[in-house]
């Protein structure tokens, strides 16, 4: 069983640049759920991708978008960086969008650093 | 939406003694607590949950437990290890929700 991995695992851009993030989710999970982690805060949600459509957003812009493919791994787009968009962008997997006990338990990746100039 | 509050954000204990981690939340249809272990560039790693139709759960040195009349959880690691030493996340979810509402994280540092 392999888990979730994501790339790349450190990237420097500047303000006004594109970014884009990837994931692989954990073997048999269908549903990809995207985190963003500012140094010192908890993660917060962004989106959720589950049969290749977006299933929820958090409160964030619509220049932070995404893709799920067949194969269940996903991407995530951020255009027009901004400077506060430096954090560590996690990818969580899990085997179902929701349910009785909410998203239930999340597998995440080791994340992506995203630093903003 | 469901606001998760944690204290203390750092935490400092000697080997061998207790920690205790506590969070609130605001949403009274949340029922389910899972708490996240995150080391130094690490993934958060899930420790231990608890659905709120129990009021305490264990698993080996980790408790948590839910008042849900006051709506808040803890986290009890009793024998304190080195190895503990890390960020821990408390977080909330509902029935129906597809994301998970996290604290803001506590540091905690086990003291050789």
């Amino acid at each position: 069983e392999t888990g979730v991995t994501q790339s790349p695992t450190h990237l420097i851009k500047t303000r006004g640049q594109q970014v884009t993030l990837r994931c692989s989710s954990q073997s048999g999970h269908n549903t990809v759920s995207w985190y963003q982690q500012a140094l010192g805060q908890g993660p917060q949600f962004i989106f959720q991708y589950y049969r290749e459509e977006e299933n929820g957003r958090g409160n964030f812009p619509p220049r932070f978008s995404g893709l799920q493919f067949p194969n269940y791994s996903s991407e995530l787009n951020v255009n027009a960086l901004e400077l506060d968009d430096s954090a560590l962008y996690l990818c969580a997997s899990s085997s179902r969008p929701s349910g009785a006990s909410g998203t239930g338990e999340l597998f995440f990746g080791e994340g992506s650093r995203l630093t903003v100039l | 939406g469901e606001n998760v509050e944690q204290h203390p954000s750092t935490l400092s204990v000697q080997e061998g003694d207790s920690a205790v981690i506590k969070c609130t939340y605001s949403d009274s249809a949340s029922n389910y607590f899972p708490w996240y272990k995150q080391e130094l560039g690490k993934r958060p790693q899930l420790i231990i949950d608890i659905r709120s139709n129990v009021g305490e759960k264990k698993d080996q040195r980790i408790a948590v437990t839910l008042n849900k009349t006051a709506k808040h959880f803890s986290l009890h690691i009793t024998e304190t290890q080195p190895e503990d030493s890390a960020v821990y996340f408390c977080a909330a979810s509902y029935a129906g929700a597809n994301n998970l509402f996290f604290g803001t994280g506590t540091r905690l540092t086990v003291i050789p």
